[in-house]
């Protein structure tokens, strides 16, 4: 199967900058997606990335290195409503994107 | 516009029966999906749809049958529910299956719980 690793959980600050990490498998590679899910909602989309180097987006950043099946995501200038799950998701050449179990993210004031 | 739309929001089953999913975007997408959410086990891939008349085994397919007879609409078929099957089930569309036309737009979840 095609794999994608991102971390359970993690906490910051109010304020603080945050990077979540996600891993795939190359093989095939055709997109790396970023999703926001709030407890209870659905996933909205928040960034898509297929080549090398860091796309901005107000606070929220995400960054590719292709040949390192890598990805990550930042988000700056944290607010408590950045309080959720993170969902990194990979295409491949198939008609399905391959998701990770998501990051929860919790900022404290 | 409505985006993706699901019907019902809630539901509560017993054991062994029978129940349909309905799913309805209003983006003229051609694909559409049928995930399933538990904890940590993140989504899930239960049946996908490239285009009207067609459908396709996901991750997950055991225990259901999909239909996509109109093009807006993907419907999901338990047949015989069972406890195991207790999730939120999402719908989601997308224009097609490649590169940034892959990004999938979700429908707001329908939360099921098999007694």
């Amino acid at each position: 199967g095609q794999n994608i690793d991102q971390p359970t959980e993690m906490t910051a600050t109010e304020g603080a900058i945050v990077q979540i990490n996600c891993t795939y498998q190359t093989s095939g590679f055709n997109g790396l997606f970023w999703y926001q899910q709030h407890a209870g909602e659905a996933p909205t989309f928040l960034s898509y990335n297929v080549l090398d180097g860091l796309e901005e987006k107000g606070r929220f950043s995400s960054f590719l290195s292709r040949s390192k099946g890598y990805s990550y995501l930042l988000l700056k200038e944290l607010q408590m409503k950045d309080s959720a799950s993170y969902l990194c998701a990979s295409a491949h050449n198939t008609d399905k994107l391959i998701f990770g179990t998501g990051t929860r993210l919790q900022v404290f004031p | 516009n409505a985006g993706v739309t699901q019907t019902p929001k809630f539901r509560v089953l017993k054991t062994g029966q029978s129940m349909t999913l309905l799913c309805a975007q209003d983006m003229n997408h051609e694909y559409m999906y049928w995930y399933r959410q538990d904890p940590g086990m993140g989504l899930r891939l239960i049946h996908y749809s490239v285009g009207e008349g067609t459908t396709a085994k996901g991750e997950v397919p055991d225990g259901y049958n999909v239909s996509r007879l109109k093009k807006q609409n993907f419907l999901l078929g338990l047949e015989s529910a069972a406890p195991s099957q207790t999730s939120v089930y999402f719908c989601a569309s997308s224009v097609s299956g490649s590169g940034s036309y892959n990004e999938q737009f979700f429908g707001p979840g329908t939360r099921l719980t098999v007694l």
